[in-house]
Parts: C-alpha cells; sequence; structure tokens
C-alpha cells in the first residue's frame, strides 16, 4: 500500500497570506490528523476528521481549519498567516476509529517570511 | 490537560550499548502510551505502544515499560546500532472513539560506530 501523501513538500508564503495544504491517507483509512511541529513547541495536535466530520479539535485558534472529503483526503487552511506559523505541518491516518496506530506522512514545511 | 514530560533531550551512546528514554504523564485516565521515532526529513514512525492493561511491552531490540501507579513509561533499546540514531518522541492518550495525543518534546538519540 501506498503511504500518507502530502502535498506541497514545501511552502514559502508572507505574512497575511493564506495556504492550503494536502493530504491523501492510505487506503482505506477514514481517520485522518493534522500536527503542527516546532522547535519551540514540538508535536501538537491541530484536528481529527473521521468520515467527513471534524471529531475533535486541538487548542488552536480559528485561523486553523480543514476539511475531508467523500474520499477521505484532507486539507487544512491556515488564514491570514503569522511568522509563528512557520512549522512542519503532519497528517496521520488511521483505520480504526478508536485510536491505535497513526502512519504519518513527511509533512509540508511551511516557511511564513 | 494533559502534560507529558520526557527525558533525556539527547542521549548519546556507543554502538552495542543500551539506551533508555523515559516519560512521564499526569493525567490518570490515559491509557494509550506510543513511541515514535522520527528519522531527519521524515515522519514520525509507530515503533511500539502498550496499553494500561499491560506492564511490558517488547519487540525484538525494542521494549516499554509502564508503571500506572507512578504515571511513567520508559523506551528501552538494547545493542543499538547506528541507524537507531534519530529523534524519538513519547505520547499519552485516552481511548474512546478518538485520539488527541499529547506528545513529550522528544529525544535525540545518537548512535557512535
Amino acid at each position: 500500500k501506498a503511504g500518507v501523501t502530502q502535498t506541497p513538500r514545501y511552502l514559502i508564503k508572507t505574512r497575511g497570506q493564506q495556504v492550503t495544504l494536502s493530504c491523501s491517507p492510505i487506503s482505506g483509512h477514514r481517520s485522518v490528523s493534522w500536527y503542527q511541529q516546532t522547535p519551540g513547541q514540538g508535536l501538537q495536535f491541530l484536528f481529527e476528521y473521521f468520515s467527513e466530520t471534524q471529531r475533535n479539535k486541538g487548542n488552536f485558534p480559528g485561523r486553523f481549519s480543514g476539511r475531508q472529503f467523500s474520499n477521505s483526503r484532507s486539507e487544512m487552511n491556515v488564514s491570514t498567516l503569522e511568522l509563528g506559523d512557520s512549522a512542519l505541518y503532519l497528517c496521520a491516518s488511521s483505520s480504526r476509529q478508536d485510536y491505535n496506530e497513526q502512519f504519518f506522512g513527511p509533512g509540508t514545511r511551511l516557511t511564513v517570511l | 490537560g494533559e502534560n507529558v514530560e520526557q527525558h533525556p533531550s539527547t542521549l548519546s551512546v556507543q554502538e552495542g550499548d543500551s539506551a533508555v528514554i523515559k516519560c512521564t504523564y499526569s493525567d490518570s485516565a490515559s491509557n494509550y502510551f506510543p513511541w515514535y521515532k522520527q528519522e531527519l526529513g521524515k515522519g514520525p514512525q509507530l515503533i511500539i505502544d502498550i496499553r494500561s492493561n499491560v506492564g511490558e511491552k517488547k519487540d525484538q531490540r525494542i521494549a516499554v515499560t509502564l508503571n500506572k501507579t507512578a504515571k511513567h513509561f520508559s523506551l528501552h533499546i538494547t545493542e543499538t546500532q547506528p541507524e537507531d540514531s534519530a529523534v524519538y518522541f513519547c505520547a499519552a492518550s485516552t481511548s474512546g472513539g478518538s485520539y488527541i495525543p499529547t506528545f513529550g518534546r522528544g529525544t535525540s538519540l545518537i548512535v557512535h560506530p
């Protein structure tokens, strides 16, 4: 099976712009989670989608949003970018409704100038 | 909310030595504890996990122990090899329909040949 894919791998934006990141889960996986990874804050949970519904959300401002499509692919959007949004954004998929093994993608490296 | 402390932040060992990474958690409701390995330029990869009804789990050179009373769990790697060099993350979460992990800050393991 192909792994979790994320596009683009690298992105450079300027403050105030918005960005959309894409994630394709492993075939058959219906749960997709997003994480932000920074040297200062480590790995932080953003939100999780299952069957096109957001089931859980981390402690991030409303500028961070996401959605999931009927084919389980997911996108996350960050509006009004700030310098502090520079990070590696990771997507992970899981085949079960409950916890258990999450498969991470390689991430999208976002740089905000 | 949950708080996970991970130590040490850096661990340097000689090839063939053992390595131990320790994590403590604060929420007694947490019952799922995965460990991830992240190599440069890649997303985290689950290497082993343990649930609160188990005290120890082994997988070849890797083992995890859990002490629910003391709220700490540890990763043990025996006979370390240079390819074990990576950043290791512990996490804690509660089960029950969704998965919102809290991650430790990571341990950079360096195995010298």
